[in-house]
């Protein structure tokens, strides 16, 4: 059973610090790694994807990817009480399926 | 932005009706896909579809379910006979190549009485 697991928090940081998200997953031959954002009633919506091992920035958002230890972390910088959602990380083996973890809520506090 | 819209939002049936949940995935998108969240649970894989056929399925997929492409724009999903642990959000996703993160609509509630 490939499994994708996320401590589920709540995260609380303040307004301005950096949230780090951290994931894990089991299965070794999987490729491509996403982050999604889920605000509470709605849907997951892509944030970050990354393929390859290390860093990818996009704006305020950075993933890290590290194969050898099946870790995905993202971290949030100068965080907003706007990005108090529930983040989601999701795995794919290269086929037509991905797997997501349950999620971690984060709080980011005025 | 293009966006994956789903109708209804909010279906109510009682257990052994069948229900159609109905979606129109991103025009230029090729995959498309139907993942379902019971309250405060994960977002689970039901089925992929590609080329007009199913590429994958998860073992929640069984002969219950069925998903069709009627025409060049709709994307459907039936559930034949409803049961109570059906009640979910159904979120239909479509992306533009199968490694690719997804673009999900904004869901159906299922309610099963």
């Amino acid at each position: 059973q490939k499994e994708v697991e996320q401590n589920s928090g709540p995260l609380s940081v303040p307004e301005g610090a950096i949230a780090s998200l951290n994931c894990t997953y089991s299965d070794r031959g999987s490729q491509s790694f996403f982050w999604y954002r889920q605000y509470s009633g709605k849907s997951p919506e892509l944030i970050m994807f990354i393929y390859s091992n290390g860093d990818k920035e996009d704006g305020r958002f950075t993933a890290q990817l590290n194969k050898a230890s099946q870790y995905v972390s993202l971290l949030i910088r100068d965080s907003q009480p706007s990005d108090s959602a529930t983040y989601l990380c999701a795995v794919t083996d290269g086929g037509f399926k991905t797997i997501f973890g349950a999620g971690t809520r984060l709080f980011v506090k005025a | 932005e293009p966006e994956v819209t789903q109708t209804p939002s909010h279906q109510v049936t009682q257990m052994g009706q069948e229900v159609i949940l109905r979606c129109v995935p991103i025009s230029n998108h090729l995959y498309f896909y139907w993942y379902r969240q019971i309250l405060g649970q994960k977002v689970e894989f039901l089925v992929s579809f590609y080329n007009n056929e199913i590429s994958e399925k998860s073992e929640i997929f069984d002969d219950q379910f069925s998903v069709e492409r009627p025409d060049g724009s709709n994307f459907t999903l039936k559930i034949r006979s409803t049961k109570l642990e059906d009640s979910a959000m159904y979120f239909c996703a479509s992306s533009e190549a199968g490694s690719d993160g997804y673009t999900f609509g904004s869901g159906t509630r299922l309610t099963v009485v």
